[in-house]
């Protein structure tokens, strides 16, 4: 899966409960991003970090936070504040420079 | 805001037909990807069109980049089940790497 990978593949949580997916890349990449699938659509950005210790809203970043502490992770949180959290969640990485994005598999998110 | 629509939808084809998916922003790209994702899988690029005008072919695959920069398509000539899956197109803006996907589109072919 291109050096990426996701854990969990499935998530399950509780309405009200704060949720950590996580992202690591062994490719080297500078830029790392979160996206959101639903069904049916498109992936709308949630975060990216183009750099170590940087990171930028992307355009749902309401609900959600990141850190960036090391090169190679890229976590993202589902707080309680996000009102519709169920989804698909994917990360990529890229080198700055080049556009083309390496995903990793993905985690299914279900809060109930 | 930025924006990349993208249609069809949905397209239905028996085998051997063609296919083609178009992308249209609102403003200049700088550039424009295209990824393809199988069904319960994720995306996985496919190519990347940077210059005005630039038309790139892989196999039956023909991408396009128009020389507004605000359009692009994906011809697939004479499809096969193996091609099944949702394309998405990616553009970006600026020189930074951000990128607004299109909603895809799904492509069902019939043996």
């Amino acid at each position: 899966d291109g050096g990426i990978t996701q854990s969990p593949k499935y998530l399950f949580r509780k309405e009200g409960q704060n949720v950590t997916l996580s992202c690591e890349q062994n490719l080297n990449h500078d830029a790392m991003y979160w996206y959101r699938q639903d069904p049916g659509q498109g992936l709308r950005l949630i975060y990216y970090s183009q750099i170590v210790n940087d990171f930028q809203k992307g355009d749902i970043a309401e609900g959600y936070s990141v850190s960036r502490e090391k090169k190679e992770s890229f976590p993202l949180t589902v707080t309680s504040a996000q009102k519709n959290p169920t989804a698909f969640y994917l990360c990529a990485s890229s080198q700055v420079g080049s556009y083309e994005q390496y995903f990793g598999p993905g985690t299914r998110l279900t809060v109930t | 805001g930025q924006q990349v629509m993208q249609i069809p939808q949905y397209q239905h084809v028996q085998e051997g037909e063609d296919f083609t998916t178009y992308c249209n922003s609102s403003t200049t790209l700088s550039n424009i990807q295209w990824y393809k994702q199988r069904p319960g899988g994720h995306p996985v690029f496919l190519i990347q069109l940077v210059k005005s005008g630039e038309v790139k072919k892989q196999k039956r695959l023909t991408f396009q980049f128009g020389e507004a920069k605000k359009n692009s398509s994906l011809h697939i000539t004479a499809t096969q089940t193996t091609d099944v899956g949702t394309y998405f197109c990616a553009g970006g803006v600026g020189n930074f790497n951000k990128f607004y996907f299109g909603s895809g589109t799904k492509l069902n072919v019939k043996p």
